[in-house]
């Protein structure tokens, strides 16, 4: 089966810019995470969707992060405008339920803010 | 609040030796599931291990195993013969109380020649 997709790989940006990552889950995974993780550090998890539906999103910064998970498939998470501070891997994950199911992590998307 | 700890930032073993990478955690609940996840520098988070922790009995995948002590709340994984490809960063993780998962801080594992 396939597993998580990612995209893009790599972004490098100006501080003040916008960003978007995208994920694809694996197929008939209901549960969708993204998670921030900077160098040196675990992941930490920003927002988790329920098929289309948010779960929790309390460590998101609203302020200039926002997500979707359109159609409870595909996701994307957004950052405007960025901050130097924004530097890091953002890992997305899936699984079929939360809490019981093992997690599935995509490749991660690695961000630079200049 | 749950809480993950990995006391030990780095870690070396010889080619083919054993190693035990540490973790303790924090919860209030009574049924609750453990993780071992490895992140090679290709970035791609994979599962080495997970433990229900209502079954006394540890977890064992071929070369790893964990040591589960649930009144110490202590979950360390060892890992036999240790390969070069077992060279990563090793988290371990539990699930928080709202259902987002809660990672520890990470150990680096080198592998010697």
């Amino acid at each position: 089966e396939a597993g998580v997709a990612q995209s893009p790989r790599y972004k490098i940006i100006e501080k003040r810019q916008s960003v978007a990552f995208w994920c694809n889950p694996i197929s008939g995974h209901a549960t969708l995470y993204w998670y921030q993780q900077i160098l040196g550090q675990g992941p930490k998890l920003l927002i988790q969707f329920q098929n289309n539906g948010v779960v929790d999103d309390s460590q998101l910064p609203k302020d200039r992060f926002s997500a979707e998970r359109l159609k409870g498939v595909d996701s994307t998470l957004k950052i405007q405008p960025a901050k130097l501070e924004d530097s890091a891997v953002y890992l997305c994950a899936s699984s079929l339920v939360p809490r019981v199911e093992t997690q599935y992590f995509g490749p991660g998307t690695r961000l630079l803010v200049l | 609040a749950q809480t993950v700890t990995q006391s030990q930032p780095e870690m070396s073993v010889q080619e083919a030796e054993t190693v035990t990478l540490s973790c303790t955690y924090d919860t209030s609940e009574s049924d609750y599931y453990l993780f071992w996840y490895k992140q090679p520098p290709s970035r791609q988070m994979i599962l080495v291990i997970r433990q229900e922790a209502y079954k006394q009995q540890n977890a064992t995948e071929n070369r790893f195993s964990v040591n589960f002590q649930k009144a110490a709340k202590s979950f360390s994984l060892k890992i036999s013969d240790s390969q070069l490809g077992d060279a990563a960063m090793y988290f371990c993780a539990s699930w928080g109380p709202y259902n987002d998962m809660r990672f520890g801080a990470g150990t680096r594992l080198t592998v010697k020649p």
